[in-house]
């Protein structure tokens, strides 16, 4: 069965912090998505990997296929990215499974 | 700007009743699901379509009915059949289903009272 975990499950920082939020999987994947869950509820789509590293402002994710790990990074972290951040790997049956989301609170 | 527009963000029904969740896109993607969300759960898939006029149940479909009329929209009803229909309910779409640029609606949260 395909498995994703996250850790960890909650977070709490202080503003300025640098952040990383782990996600491991247990089999192949073509592709590995990190989403961001507001209180709303609605969920952006912030990267989109399969190899290597990508980074967009203060967000940086990278991706290991051989040890099946992928991290995201915050770096200045800042209230406003108080959030739920979920990792959703695309497996090689072109389904998303979504982990379970790391709450990340970020205090000034 | 192209997008999903979900609605309505909060939805109240009775037991029993059968109750319509719309999800429309003007994105021109090929591919819409729905997904359930559960406190402490990760997002599971309800259906999904990946061209119109066709759509595949996928890990959770009991109690849920879905069609694809047309591209732009892909509405799931939520049947009286379902057990514990009140949950979060995400719509998503992408280019294709190999293509894995996916947008994701704002969501409805359904309670069944």
């Amino acid at each position: 069965k395909n498995e994703v975990e996250q850790s960890p499950q909650n977070l709490t920082a202080q503003e300025g912090e640098f952040i990383t939020i782990n996600c491991s999987y247990s089999v192949g994947i073509s592709a590995l998505h990190w989403l961001q869950q507001h209180p709303g509820g609605g969920i952006v789509s912030l990267f989109m990997l399969s190899s290597g590293k990508k980074k967009h402002g203060r967000l940086i994710a990278t991706i290991n296929i051989q040890e099946k790990h992928s991290s995201l990074h915050i770096t200045a972290s800042h209230p406003r990215d108080s959030a739920v951040y979920i990792c959703a790997p695309t497996f090689n049956t072109d389904k998303l499974i979504f982990g379970t989301g790391t709450r990340l609170q970020v205090f000034p | 700007d192209g997008g999903i527009t979900q609605s309505p963000k909060y939805l109240f029904r009775k037991e029993g009743q059968n109750v319509t969740l719309s999800c429309e896109q003007n994105l021109n993607h090929d591919a819409m699901y729905w997904y359930r969300q559960d406190p402490g759960q990760g997002l599971r898939l309800i259906y999904y379509s990946q061209i119109v006029n066709d759509f595949q149940k996928g890990d959770i479909a009991e109690g849920y009915s879905v069609s694809r009329e047309k591209k732009e929209s892909f509405p799931l009803t939520v049947t009286s059949a379902q057990k514990n229909p009140t949950a979060f309910y995400l719509c998503a779409s992408s280019p294709d289903r190999a293509n894995y640029g996916y947008t994701f609606g704002s969501g409805t949260r359904l309670t069944v009272v």
